[in-house]
């Protein structure tokens, strides 16, 4: 079966270490994104991609960055891990614009 | 811009309880609906969904219908579990030409007692 997975499930790091998270998909989707989720906040984006060479910004990308160079793996990349970066990361994939998205199983990050 | 408004939580309700939670979006074109639940721990799933007016999505007795005319979209269940107590995002497909970022709303907490 399709499926999205992320690694690590859980991290623990140290301020302003660069910290790479892991997202592949199996489902041959061109659309793949990166979210946060805090407390208060639901769920934001932080970047995008809609095929490969392309990322986009999202509303929270400051100190993040991704890179595409194939349809099934968007890395998401603290430059300098910041404690505002403590938070629940789930990298998400779709086929069109307006299909559903999936969703990983998230990666839980404490910056100490 | 566009957004997705759903009712503010925590819900709480006893076993065997109806529920309700409402959902609204703005109407920029003509956007696909989404419920997602989130179990503790986990990502978020897709539950149901709706394409098009007055269409009814369902799912593990879960059931919300695209009114365009109120452009709304409830989540309804008749009878709630233990087993649903969960977070549930409501999210709308964006305008033409903002490609695949889903607009989700806030998420509503739902806590079913036994």
């Amino acid at each position: 079966d399709a499926e999205i997975t992320q690694s690590p499930r859980h991290k623990i790091t140290e301020t302003g270490r660069q910290v790479t998270l892991a997202c592949h998909q199996t489902w041959n989707h061109n659309n793949m994104f990166w979210y946060r989720q805090d407390l208060g906040h639901g769920l934001r984006l932080i970047h995008y991609s809609y095929g490969v060479q392309d990322t986009n910004k999202g509303e929270v990308s400051d100190g993040y960055s991704v890179s595409r160079s194939n349809t099934e793996d968007l890395p998401l990349t603290l430059e300098s891990a910041a404690s505002s970066q403590t938070s629940v990361y789930f990298c998400a994939s779709s086929a069109t614009g307006v299909d559903e998205q999936y969703f990983g199983p998230g990666t839980r990050l404490t910056v100490t | 811009g566009d957004s997705v408004t759903q009712m503010e939580g925590p819900v709480t309700l006893s076993e065997e309880a109806c529920l309700t939670i409402n959902c609204t979006y703005t109407a920029t074109g003509y956007p696909s609906l989404f419920w997602y639940v989130q179990y503790p721990g986990e990502g978020l799933q897709l539950l149901l969904k709706a394409t098009k007016a007055d269409d009814k999505g369902s799912n593990k007795g879960f059931e919300a219908t695209y009114r365009k005319e109120t452009t709304s979209f409830h989540l309804e269940k008749g009878s709630v579990q233990v087993s649903d107590s969960a977070v549930y995002f409501c999210a709308r497909s964006p305008p033409g030409n903002q490609g695949g970022k889903l607009i989700f709303g806030q998420g509503t907490e739902l806590s079913v007692k036994p």
